[in-house]
């Protein structure tokens, strides 16, 4: 199992630009996450989804929109870049609500 | 809502000497408390878990923590570092929703 992974690893945009964050998880969880890493403040929720086609707001939503397609993949997307949404970006996943989360590796965005 | 405060963002200290890594969280409903680990450029994994029960939890790698209730703490303990626990930690609660809090990450820095 590879567990859960992002793709890419590190990405250069402009302000303005756009850019869309794959996760993928083959545990057949059905809750997903995205979260932002900044120093000092640990990580915060983004957007997140109980399960196929449903998606929710998280407690930093704002600029970023999201999809859950398919159950194994969960899409975060940047319509138009700040340089505000620097970040370390972490998609995680979890059987159920309860459960422990499982963390993808990470994506580095620099936003200039 | 629960909130999580991990009181030092630092903590240096020598290999094969004791560790205290210090978190308090605040909150008006049940507690479910975890430790979370990232290594450098990785994602996170858990270290323990506290969610009834014993106070005193016993987590991977030599790692324990204990609930305490009246101090509103969930203190991280090792008795004997290693270079290898060299990471950042993170106190978590979960609060009502499931949704995790995550407080502003302890890097550990354990110097030969």
């Amino acid at each position: 199992n590879a567990g859960v992974t992002q793709t890419p690893k590190f990405r250069v945009l402009k302000t303005g630009q756009s850019m869309t964050l794959l996760c993928a998880q083959d545990m057949n969880h059905e809750y997903m996450y995205w979260y932002r890493q900044d120093p000092g403040m640990g990580l915060r929720l983004i957007h997140y989804s109980v399960g196929e086609g449903t998606t929710a707001k998280g407690e930093v939503p704002d600029g970023y929109n999201v999809s859950r397609l398919k159950k194994q993949n969960f899409l975060l997307g940047l319509e138009s870049a700040a340089p505000s949404q620097t970040s370390v970006y972490f998609c995680a996943s979890s059987l159920a609500g309860y459960d422990e989360q499982y963390f993808g590796p990470g994506t580095r965005l620099t936003v200039t | 809502a629960q909130s999580v405060t991990q009181l030092d963002s630092q903590v240096p200290v020598f290999e094969e000497a004791p560790v205290e890594l210090r978190c308090n969280y605040s909150s008006s409903v049940s507690v479910y408390l975890f430790w979370y680990v990232q290594y450098p450029n990785q994602g996170l994994q858990l270290l323990l878990k506290y969610l009834s029960g014993s106070t005193l939890v016993k987590g991977i790698n030599g790692f324990e923590a204990e609930f305490n209730k009246s101090q509103t703490s969930f203190h991280l303990r090792k008795p004997s570092v290693h270079i290898s626990d060299t990471a950042e930690y993170f106190c978590v609660g979960r609060n009502a929703g499931n949704m995790l809090t995550f407080g502003g990450g302890t890097r550990l820095m354990v110097k030969p």
